[in-house]
């Protein structure tokens, strides 16, 4: 099956930080999913990015599907962005295999 | 719109008792799953549904079953709860119409003692 493989798997950030977290997979996928999970364990559907480029706010994501990988933005980050991110990757209607997540701790 | 609604959000077992999670959505998306959540691991998939009536297994179905009886819902049965099933166990749903985007319950917290 599909792996996937999320790196870093820890992130400190000081408030206003910039980061980049990766997510580089195995096959061809043509369904891709960014999750944020926050403290309390509500897991968040972020962007839905086969491939290109997505914009919301301060996050942003881009996909290389050729090369097999996807890349999350994180820009001036804040406490509340604090929690796990999952990518999770898929074709067409299968169930989507998930990442082990990057856990991101945003410091006032 | 209540989105995916998860019951019970905390549960304590002894070895060997049975119990059933209870998933339900009011999007009337075709796909819904299940999903345990360990420290670590990420999320694995348990079982789950095409559409009413059918079910289908994931990557981690031993000791668990699931029932589609209904479009809306979608059950996770323990029939005889192990210590291994210490979890948090997540239900999600999907739709073509919506891109096969993921919608997640917020998660039941289960215990087997």
């Amino acid at each position: 099956g599909i792996q996937v493989e999320q790196s870093p798997p820890d992130l400190i950030l000081q408030e206003g930080a910039n980061s980049t977290l990766r997510c580089n997979f195995s096959d061809s996928v043509n369904n891709l999913q960014w999750f944020h999970q926050n403290p309390w364990g509500q897991l968040i559907n972020l962007f839905y990015i086969p491939s290109g480029t997505k914009q919301n706010g301060r996050l942003s994501a881009t996909t290389v599907a050729t090369e097999r990988y996807s890349l999350l933005y994180i820009s001036s980050s804040q406490t509340t962005d604090s929690g796990v991110y999952f990518c999770a990757v898929g074709t067409g209607n299968t169930p989507l295999v998930f990442g082990k997540g990057t856990r991101l701790s945003v410091i006032a | 719109n209540a989105g995916v609604t998860q019951t019970p959000k905390f549960r304590v077992l002894k070895t060997g008792q049975s119990m059933t999670l209870l998933c339900a959505q009011d999007m009337n998306h075709e796909y819904m799953y299940w999903y345990r959540q360990d420290p670590g691991m990420g999320l694995r998939l348990i079982h789950y549904s095409v559409g009413e009536g059918t079910t289908a297994k994931g990557e981690v179905p031993d000791g668990y079953n699931v029932s589609r009886l209904k479009k809306q819902n979608f059950l996770l049965g323990l029939e005889s709860a192990a210590p291994s099933q210490t979890s948090v166990y997540f239900c999600a749903s999907s739709s073509q119409g919506t891109l096969w985007k993921l919608f997640f319950g917020s998660g039941t917290q289960l215990s087997v003692l």
